[in-house]
């Protein structure tokens, strides 16, 4: 079964600088989705960036940019010029290709803080 | 406005008192899942259907029951409610590579 480890339960970043956010994952496939997921206080799960397994360039979104490595099994978020607006829960998710069986599988999470 | 619903938002009820929470989407999409989300250990799927009257366990599907009898609406049902499934519960469908969740239901069993 695959699991996705986020080892840091907390991280604070001061405002305008750059936060790297890790997540790991575990799994046997070759192909497959990776995903940052934020949950604000208001609770709604909103996706922050995805990466497709046979992608081998970065994929990126405005401030938010991800490091993939394949062979590590390792997908962390960077977030630039952090803004309070950014202080959230992180999930980062795995998603097999096939539509058969459980789909997503999350890691625990890492909170985020934004100090001004 | 393509969206995924759920009520209630906020539930506070007792032990055994049977309980369904509900989940509509209108964007027609064939896959809906339940998760719950707990304190250190992230989203966890309850149960997932991939279509009409097709549904199957997640990883955590003790205690719960769902139902698919139409496209659009995906209910959790607990039976018998416990303290332990006390949780913020998220209903979620999927369209090729992303999920799109509803605002979620925090449920208190007392």
């Amino acid at each position: 079964a695959q699991t996705v480890t986020q080892s840091q339960p907390e991280m604070s970043v001061q405002e305008a600088e750059t936060v790297t956010l890790s997540c790991t994952y575990d799994t046997s496939e070759s192909d497959y989705y990776l995903f940052w997921y934020k949950q604000p206080p208001s609770r709604q799960m909103i996706l922050v960036i995805r990466q497709e397994a046979y992608k081998q360039q970065n994929a990126t979104e405005n401030r938010f940019s991800v490091n993939f490595q394949k062979a590590a099994k390792s997908f962390s978020l960077k977030i630039s010029d952090s803004q309070l607006g950014d202080a959230a829960m992180y999930f980062c998710a795995y998603r097999r290709l096939d539509n058969y069986g459980q789909n997503f599988v999350f890691g625990p999470g890492t909170r985020l803080s934004v100090l001004p | 406005e393509a969206q995924v619903t759920q009520n209630p938002r906020y539930l506070i009820t007792v032990t055994g008192k049977k309980l369904t929470v509900t989940c509509s989407q209108n964007m027609n999409h064939e896959y809906m899942s339940w998760y719950r989300q707990d304190p250190g250990l992230g989203l966890r799927q309850i149960y997932y259907s991939m279509n009409v009257e097709v549904t199957d366990k997640g990883d955590v599907p003790e205690g719960y029951k769902v139902s698919r009898k139409e496209k659009r609406n995906f209910p959790l049902i607990l039976e018998s409610p416990s303290p332990n499934q006390t949780s913020l519960y998220f209903c979620a469908t999927l369209a090729i590579n992303e999920q799109f969740f509803g605002p979620g239901t925090r449920l208190t069993v007392l």
